[in-house]
């Protein structure tokens, strides 16, 4: 079973600064991926950023980052130059790459709010 | 290329009734994930289909949900009769079932059972 843990049920940051959104998970598979989704107000999720767990570089797309840390199975993900339209749901989720089965597992979540 | 889409993207339902959500994936996906986060949980998997058939349907809550991939396109999730726990969000997602595996999302149902 796959567990994700995001510790931060919201936060503030401002804009044009740097933020880290914390992420832990447990797993007992080897070989899985991580990702971040972004949920603004409208509902929509949408694919940030992923990473492999054999990945040795950390994961970057544009802005967003994704702090790899295997042995202390954490995942953050930095959102650096925070814009107002960062503001939103962050969800960290986890994959077990299986032969079958490939669903994700979400954390609960953290809100971010970008203040101008 | 289109996204995920959705339909309808509100449903209002009285307990008892039956609803039935659509999910169109992109063109191509033959994986296909339908999920649902309740008002303050988590997103929970409910099932996954490859093109026509079902992979894992081990997150579906009980028999009131039926969940249907006819020709390997679009599905239907139908819930009959709805309760009042049923309302959340229902999202729909595809993938190409390579990896990474990445799920592209759609906007969700958002379905109130009063």
């Amino acid at each position: 079973a796959q567990k994700i843990t995001q510790t931060q049920p919201g936060m503030f940051v401002q804009e044009k600064e740097a933020v880290t959104l914390d992420c832990t998970y447990d797993t007992s598979d080897q070989s899985y991926g991580l990702f971040w989704y972004k949920q603004p107000s409208s509902g929509e999720m949408i694919f940030l950023i992923y990473q492999g767990s054999y990945d040795e570089q950390n994961a970057t797309e544009g802005r967003y980052s994704l702090n790899f840390q295997k042995a202390r199975k954490s995942a953050n993900l930095v959102i650096s130059a925070s814009q107002l339209g960062d503001s939103a749901m962050y969800f960290c989720a986890i994959l077990p790459f299986k032969a079958a089965g490939n669903k994700l597992t979400f954390g609960g979540g953290t809100r971010v709010l970008v203040k101008p | 290329e289109a996204g995920v889409t959705q339909f309808p993207s509100h449903s209002v339902i009285e307990k008892g009734q039956t609803v039935t959500l659509r999910c169109d994936p992109i063109s191509g996906h033959d994986n296909l994930y339908w999920y649902r986060r309740v008002m303050g949980k988590e997103i929970k998997f409910l099932l996954h289909f490859v093109k026509e058939s079902k992979q894992d349907e081990s997150g579906m809550p009980n028999n009131r949900f039926l969940a249907e991939r006819t020709g390997g396109t679009y599905s239907t999730l139908k819930v009959q009769p709805a309760e009042l726990e049923d309302s959340g969000v229902y999202f729909c997602a595809s993938s190409t079932g390579q990896v990474p595996y990445e799920q592209y999302f759609g906007p969700g149902t958002r379905l109130t059972v009063t």
